[in-house]
């Protein structure tokens, strides 16, 4: 059974860039978080998505950022416009179906804006 | 405001003693107290968890005793080994689902 997979693994972007960065959540859940990382600090949440709906994006900037969850495919996180302030590792996290329960998290993307 | 105090930032611990690192919250809406294991360039990995019906969990080495009162929950590891070495966060949860991390303890177990 695959873990929650995430790609790719290190994204080097130049300012002004856009980044894609990818979840593929475990199989049979539903649900998508994601979290973003500075070093040495902890885990900022971002935004929750369900299958087509975006449940919760109070932890995203409102400018730049956006994040989907298709019917098919992949969640996405994109950024615009890339700046050296997004440099962070970006983590994804999985659950059945949402209700205070365990989240797994995927190994990450590690973006570096040049 | 931060919501979740987590302590201490680093950890030395020789090889079979207890390590324990503390959380602390203030807002009691949460009811989810998952801990999670971080190895470098690693996501974090689902240690532990509990919820405030119970007032202490344990898994193994692993042990999480929660002080509903007091808003305070913390993580013991029992015969700590070379292995755990790694960054450890406490998080929050709630009705909304997102979690809400610690800042990180850093533990290191020497040999």
């Amino acid at each position: 059974n695959a873990g929650v997979m995430q790609n790719p693994r290190h994204l080097v972007r130049r300012r002004g860039q856009e980044a894609r960065l990818r979840c593929s959540p475990m199989k049979g859940h539903s649900h998508v978080y994601w979290y973003r990382q500075l070093p040495e600090e902890g885990l900022k949440f971002m935004v929750y998505l369900q299958k087509e709906n975006i449940i919760d994006e109070s932890g995203m900037p409102k400018e730049r950022f956006s994040a989907e969850f298709p019917k098919e495919g992949p969640s996405i996180l994109r950024i615009q416009q890339v700046v050296r302030g997004d440099s962070a590792a970006y983590f994804c996290a999985s659950s059945p179906s949402g209700l205070r329960e365990a989240q797994y998290f995927g190994p990450g993307t590690r973006l570096t804006v040049l | 405001q931060q919501q979740v105090k987590q302590s201490p930032q680093s950890l030395i611990v020789q090889k079979g003693g207890i390590s324990i690192i503390n959380c602390a919250y203030e807002n009691t809406a949460f009811d989810y107290f998952p801990w999670y294991q971080q190895f470098p360039g690693k996501g974090p990995a689902l240690l532990i968890a509990i919820r405030p019906d119970v007032s202490e969990k344990k898994e193994g080495r692993f042990t999480i005793s929660f002080n509903k009162s007091a808003k305070q929950f913390s993580l013991h590891i029992m015969d700590s080994q070379p292995g755990d070495s790694a960054t450890y966060f406490c998080a929050l949860g709630n009705a909304g689902n997102m979690l809400t991390f610690g800042g990180g303890t850093r533990l290191m177990v020497k040999p």
